[in-house]
């Protein structure tokens, strides 16, 4: 089992909330990214960060933000929210100790917008 | 354009029977092949992993296979378990660790029965 966590694990809110989607892994990794995921669809990576101060958009546009001040913390904030970004977010983090580089992914957040 | 079709889309079988997973891909320059199992409102879970010179790998009741000259891999999962019932999903790296991509399949959802 990965020692990486997502809070809340649902979410449902109303139209024009911000909201911030927590992720915190134990295991020390540099590496980290979001994922977003429609049911029955395949996930795709919205932002990725390869260490503190590092953050990059993914390949799907997403109006969300990320931040990277700590190695273990990587929260993804929606300023403004809208029934567009109701989907699964999943964020996971990697290392290339194994020189594969193998992402842990956590439990997944929810989101519903009204 | 790099891709990953998995087939088939659904699939139930009983208890106790044997099934195998299909994944064919377009991913080029190939780095590695991943299978996950992905249980309902849950994230990924890492199966096995290939590199480009490996045919087979084993875990457990798990065992894929990949054919690198023809762009496809199977997973075959002997004797199921209730616990089976996830969504597999196939994922292909396009180059080593620090600059490689993923490139996710949609997944097969498989539903074991008593």
């Amino acid at each position: 089992e990965a020692d990486i966590y997502q809070t809340p694990r649902y979410l449902v809110i109303g139209t024009g909330k911000k909201i911030t989607l927590e992720c915190s892994q134990t295991m020390g990794h540099d590496k980290m990214y979001w994922y977003q995921q429609d049911p029955g669809m395949e996930l795709h990576l919205i932002h990725y960060s390869y260490g503190v101060n590092s953050t990059e958009k993914g390949d799907l546009s997403s109006e969300s933000t990320v931040s990277r001040i700590r190695t273990e913390h990587f929260p993804l904030t929606l300023e403004s929210a809208r029934p567009s970004h109701t989907s699964q977010y999943l964020c996971a983090s990697s290392h290339d100790r194994e020189g594969t580089d193998t992402q842990y992914f956590g439990p997944g957040t929810r989101l519903t917008v009204l | 354009k790099n891709q990953v079709e998995q087939s088939p889309q659904s699939l139930i079988i009983l208890e106790g029977k044997n099934c195998t997973l299909q994944c064919n891909y377009t991913v080029s320059p190939f780095s590695n092949l991943r299978w996950y199992k992905q249980d309902t409102g849950r994230g990924p879970v890492s199966l096995t992993i290939m590199t480009f010179s490996e045919n087979t790998k084993s875990n457990g009741r798990y065992t894929a296979t990949l054919d690198a000259d023809t762009k496809q891999s199977s997973l075959h999962i002997t004797a199921s378990q209730l616990s089976d019932s996830a969504s597999y999903i196939c994922v292909v790296s396009d180059r080593g660790s620090t600059l490689g991509r993923l490139y996710f399949g949609r997944g097969t959802q498989l539903t074991v029965w008593p």
